[in-house]
């Protein structure tokens, strides 16, 4: 089945150790993002990219950085430098085609202690 | 920018009865506009989307919503509520920038069905 898988579920971390987030689709996607959501907040842009080795900030890149060697990933990685980690996040992507609408995987939960 | 709102971050409605999310949105340009809800813990999943054509766009499990240019707004209905809707609704507005498009969401609506 085609979909964009997130791994793990739920992660857990000390503080001031970065941790990569995993985010992998097999739709073919050219585009794919990364969000944050905290409760009444919903969700916030960190990096997106369009196309492999290009991304770009989005609103709240501070503390996070990203890579796209491969079409079909893109990691995030929190750095210890993001005061506040815990949040859900979840990751997305487009087809170069389609009118704007994202697809978006399971999530992964992260708490830092 | 563009920017989304939605208004109520809880709705509560009885099983059978009529639900009304709304939503409201700013853009520059002819905006393209979504519906997604999420189920706790999960990710996002799309009920439907507005690009071009008819302003009242049907989607999945029995809502619709209607794009009004007038009143800047794309509120979700469904005309009859059933336990299994409770879930969280966003609404997202496309933006096209140079450097590609993104969304742009509203901070969601909590809905509550009660028997």
């Amino acid at each position: 089945d085609g979909g964009i898988t997130q791994s793990p579920k739920y992660l857990f971390r000390k503080e001031g150790q970065n941790v990569t987030l995993s985010c992998e689709q097999n739709l073919n996607h050219d585009a794919m993002y990364w969000y944050r959501q905290d409760p009444g907040q919903g969700l916030r842009l960190i990096y997106y990219s369009q196309i492999v080795n290009d991304f770009q900030k989005g609103d709240i890149a501070e503390g996070y950085s990203v890579s796209r060697e491969k079409k079909e990933s893109f990691p995030l990685t929190v750095t210890s430098a993001q005061k506040n980690p815990t949040a859900f996040y979840l990751c997305a992507s487009r087809t170069g085609t389609s009118v704007y609408e994202q697809y978006f995987g399971p999530g992964t939960r992260l708490t830092v202690t | 920018a563009q920017s989304v709102t939605q208004l109520g971050s809880h709705v509560s409605v009885s099983e059978g009865a009529l639900v009304l999310l709304r939503c409201n949105y700013s853009s520059s340009v002819p905006p393209y506009l979504f519906w997604y809800v999420q189920y706790p813990n999960q990710g996002l999943q799309l009920l439907l989307k507005y690009t071009t054509g008819a302003t009242l766009v049907k989607g999945i499990n029995g809502f619709e919503a209607e794009f009004k240019k007038s009143e800047t707004s794309f509120h979700l209905t469904k005309p009859s509520a059933h336990m299994s809707d409770a879930a969280e609704y966003f609404c997202a507005v496309s933006e096209w920038e140079t450097s590609g498009s993104r969304l742009t969401f509203g901070e969601g609506t909590q809905l509550t069905v009660n028997p």
